[in-house]
């Protein structure tokens, strides 16, 4: 069964420093990956996703994340963080006309 | 266009009631999916509809049910609530056709507490 790992539960960054989320996946062949932000009490908002072709995809809000097959690895960066971008952070994992899988989501904390 | 609409917004039920959630999907989106997210759980999958037929389904109990209008409306119903219903509930819409570009974007979520 497909499934989706994060590894960090809880990062917390300066503002202005950059960040690294982890996400790596299991199951044999290539996935769609996603990277989906949710903000306190509200629902998930989709920061970008990858399917196929250039490893390296460009989201919203500064964001972006490479694909690494030989690390089954998606890892989600941004080179400097705002305060507004404290979050969190659920990678989620696809294949075919399969259901959605989430990891468990890495929540941020901005320190001023 | 408009994006993925979750009513309420916020619920409050006693246990051994029912309740009914509300989706409308974005403009031709034709599957839905509900999602359940608490604390403990994280985020689970319930079912996905597509043209008013059930496509998948997660692991929940047959008290949690769902179906989808010709318009692609959806609607979730939980009965016999118990407390470990409370949740955040979410609805996500997708065009459908899966595969490679079936990205699905979600609704804000039903809080459901369940006294």
């Amino acid at each position: 069964a497909q499934s989706v790992t994060q590894p960090d539960i809880h990062i917390t960054v300066s503002e202005g420093a950059s960040l690294e989320l982890r996400c790596n996946y299991s199951y044999g062949a290539t996935p769609y990956l996603f990277w989906y932000v949710q903000s306190p009490g509200q629902g998930l908002q989709l920061l970008l996703k990858y399917f196929s072709g250039d490893t390296l995809v460009q989201g919203i809000k500064g964001f972006e994340a490479e694909f690494k097959r030989s690390q089954s690895s998606f890892n989600l960066r941004k080179p400097s963080v705002h305060w507004s971008d404290a979050a969190e952070y659920f990678c989620a994992v696809k294949y075919g006309n399969e259901k959605l899988t989430f990891g468990t989501g890495t929540r941020l904390t901005i320190i001023p | 266009k408009a994006g993925v609409t979750q009513t309420p917004r916020y619920l409050i039920k006693t246990r051994g009631q029912q309740v009914t959630l509300s989706c409308s999907p974005i403009s031709g989106h034709r599957s839905v999916s509900w999602y359940q997210q608490t604390p403990g759980q994280g985020l689970q999958f319930l079912f996905e509809y597509f043209s008013e037929t059930q496509r998948n389904k997660g692991n929940f109990p047959g008290r949690f049910s769902g179906r989808q209008f010709s318009n692609s409306r959806s609607e979730m119903n939980v009965s016999t609530l118990e407390l470990g219903d409370s949740a955040l509930y979410l609805c996500a819409s997708s065009k459908g056709q899966g595969g490679l570009t079936d990205t699905q974007y979600f609704g804000p979520g039903t809080r459901l507490t369940v006294l």
